[in-house]
């Protein structure tokens, strides 16, 4: 089942910030969250599997909510290199589930100077 | 450890002809997964697969898809009798199991003329 993403698209300026949500109609087993530039390969960011589980890097976050239904994905002081497409990928059973990783279809980020 | 080699990068085929598109996973990684790009679309998961094994094919087209993961040697995904609606580019993911963290190849950029 394809996990839902909102916003679509965003446009920023250089320092702003930016949430993309990540959800679905059922408890999910964990959540892959990458970035995709145009006409390259998207690159992994995190994956959250535990239900109340905030993780990150830099200025970029993400948080799973206790029911495991949604994802948020946080973008804090944006910087131009965040332009790109974000995916979330989700999987709804445990390891050696059919359903493979299934991703959203995309929220486009604009970061402008 | 080289990453998810994935070849040819660019595919030109005539309608009618046969595609090939060709994912070496990354040393260690049994997972395989296959996925199909539109231009400003997202990650459309077409069919996972282990070593030999075909776990999920629920998002191949039923006719002229097909795909594979041999002992020995890469994964490949064929497309028979191509036509211009299977333009697209084609991501091949690998992990070392099925709720880590996928790594993505290049891609192979399909058209077809």
């Amino acid at each position: 089942q394809q996990p839902v993403q909102s916003p679509q698209a965003v446009i920023l300026r250089e320092g702003e910030d930016a949430v993309i949500n990540c959800s679905s109609s059922k408890a999910l087993y964990s959540v892959h969250w990458y970035r995709q530039k145009h006409g390259e390969a998207p690159v992994f960011l995190m994956i959250l599997l535990k239900g109340g589980e905030q993780k990150g890097h830099d200025k970029i976050s993400a948080s799973f909510n206790e029911k495991k239904q949604q994802s948020s994905l946080y973008l804090t002081a944006s910087q131009l290199s965040y332009s790109g497409t974000y995916f979330c990928g989700t999987e709804n059973t445990a390891g050696g589930g059919a359903d493979g990783l299934t991703f959203g279809k995309g929220t486009h980020l604009i970061i402008q100077p | 450890n080289a990453g998810v080699m994935q070849n040819p990068r660019h595919l030109v085929r005539r309608r009618g002809q046969e595609a090939r598109l060709r994912c070496s996973p990354m040393k260690g990684h049994s997972h395989v997964y296959w996925y199909r790009q539109l231009p400003e679309e997202g990650l459309k998961f077409m069919v996972y697969l282990q070593k030999e094994n075909i776990i999920d094919e629920s998002g191949m087209p039923k006719e002229r898809f097909s795909a594979e993961f041999p002992k020995e040697g890469p994964s490949i995904l064929r497309i028979q009798q191509v036509v211009r609606g299977d333009s697209a580019a084609y991501f091949c993911a690998s992990s070392p199991t099925v709720s880590d963290r996928a790594f993505f190849g290049q891609g192979t950029r399909l058209t077809v003329v």
